[in-house]
């Protein structure tokens, strides 16, 4: 159980296209889901939490109007990295919480050209 | 949330055990200590987690010190597919639903035939 899945696992893009990134919970409700980046031998840092029904909180650093955040039911919250530009290639992980647990999706990788 | 302190990478002969350290010498008294482990390309893996007492699960045991201020994850048969990015991670106390995970560098652990 807790399964967490993400979608597509990899997207390439031109450079000032718009990209959405699925996350949901397969076989759970989240009231809270997070997003996190992660670039080339870094560690994951956290971009946002994602609350059902509510505005999203972003992290210090993050442009809450260039990565949009909807999370629109207990089971989706959806990313969408706007006017994506080469420097916003990385690799984006959810994560969704579940009896004050946290479980992670795979991980989509975005590169832009 | 209280910092951690890993070494940034470890090695360790398949078979043997791997006794990762962590150094929380700020943790307060109701912070739990948590161990994620990445492996490559893939979302983070929950391995184990305590709050005073030392724990073991299929995966590993956590040993913490008494007064709390670090801690040692132990495999204690790595294998090849324990190659991973190990973190160590001090989080708020369970309930209200605000489980925000800060990640810091991690230890990189390298299993070797």
């Amino acid at each position: 159980g807790a399964v967490v899945s993400q979608h597509p696992s990899r997207v390439i893009c031109k450079s000032g296209t718009s990209v959405k990134i699925e996350c949901r919970s397969l076989d759970f409700q989240a009231t809270t889901m997070f997003w996190y980046r992660q670039f080339p031998k870094q560690s994951l840092m956290l971009m946002a939490t994602s609350n059902e029904g509510s505005k999203a909180t972003y992290e210090q650093g993050v442009e809450k109007d260039k990565f949009l955040i909807n999370h629109a039911s207990l089971t989706l919250s959806t990313l969408t990295v706007t006017s994506a530009h080469p420097e916003d290639s990385s690799f984006y992980i959810c994560s969704a919480s579940f009896r004050d647990e946290q479980f992670f999706g795979p991980g989509t990788r975005l590169t832009v050209l | 949330d209280a910092k951690t302190t890993q070494p940034p990478s470890m090695d360790c002969a398949e078979g043997r055990a791997a006794n990762l350290p962590c150094n929380h010498s700020t943790i307060s008294g109701n912070e739990y200590v948590y161990w994620y482990r990445q492996i490559h390309s893939q979302g983070p893996q929950y391995i184990i987690h305590g709050l005073k007492n030392n724990e073991t699960n299929e995966m590993a045991s956590l040993i913490i010190t008494e007064d709390r201020k670090s801690s040692t994850l132990i495999l204690p048969h790595a294998t090849l597919r324990d190659t991973a990015v190990y973190y160590c991670i001090v989080r708020p106390p369970r309930g209200g639903g605000y489980n925000k995970l800060i990640f810091g560098a991690g230890t990189r652990l390298a299993v070797h035939p």
